[in-house]
């Protein structure tokens, strides 16, 4: 079945520092690929989607580049912010109208000044 | 613009007792919907989905039902709940594109 593997647990950084965050995926087909943020109390918002044409999704000064010869979507932003401390989650839509989302486990991060 | 909206904010509840939690879509017509459960520190299971009135499929149910009544209300619930139904219930809804879109959520506690 669909699944995604993407960095976990606690992400520390010092603001200024490049962000990077691990996700690859396992499916039988061409998925949608998806970055949420989720902030402390919040629910989950959609940060990045992945394209079918090759262009490289942008927002917030986050981007991720879908490769399907690695089966990846890391998610990369240049320089932290203090902001950016949030839960990130990948997720990968199956197939179908109204198919799952498969969502990883997330990865916490913290970026400190 | 699109605006859903889950309903009550928040709940405590004792064990064993009823819960019906709701969610409202505006301005999208036969949105596809999904409820959502993230226990505290853990990831997001998607439970229910529906795509039309009336039309409702369980992912993992966890001892919870999910009905659709209208167009635009998605509604969970259960007769009796337990301590691990503790935990953030979100609401999601999709347009054609296979993103989804969440409310605000509602926190359950259960006591």
């Amino acid at each position: 079945g669909d699944s995604v593997t993407q960095t976990e647990g606690l992400v520390t950084l010092t603001e200024g520092l490049p962000v990077m965050l691990n996700c690859t995926y396992q499916s039988t087909y061409s998925p949608f690929l998806f970055w949420y943020v989720q902030h402390l109390n919040e629910a989950p918002k959609l940060l990045l989607k992945s394209f079918t044409d090759n262009k490289r999704p942008e927002h917030q000064g986050f981007h991720a580049t879908l490769h399907k010869s690695s089966s990846s979507f890391h998610l990369q932003k240049s320089s932290a912010q203090l902001s950016d401390s949030a839960l990130y989650y990948c997720a990968l839509s199956g197939q179908g109208t109204g198919s799952k989302l498969s969502f990883g486990k997330g990865a916490k991060l913290t970026v400190s000044p | 613009a699109q605006t859903i909206h889950q309903w009550p904010v928040a709940e405590i509840k004792a064990v064993g007792s009823p819960l019906s939690l709701g969610c409202t879509i505006k301005g999208k017509s036969s949105p596809n919907l999904y409820w959502y459960w993230q226990a505290t520190g853990g990831t997001l299971q998607q439970l229910f989905y529906s795509i039309t009135v009336g039309q409702v499929e369980s992912v993992v149910q966890l001892n919870l039902s999910a009905s659709r009544p209208k167009d635009d209300q998605f509604i969970l619930s259960t007769e009796k709940l337990l301590l691990s139904h503790s935990g953030f219930y979100l609401c999601a809804w999709s347009p054609a594109s296979y993103e989804q879109y969440f409310g605000p959520g509602t926190r359950l506690t259960v006591l």
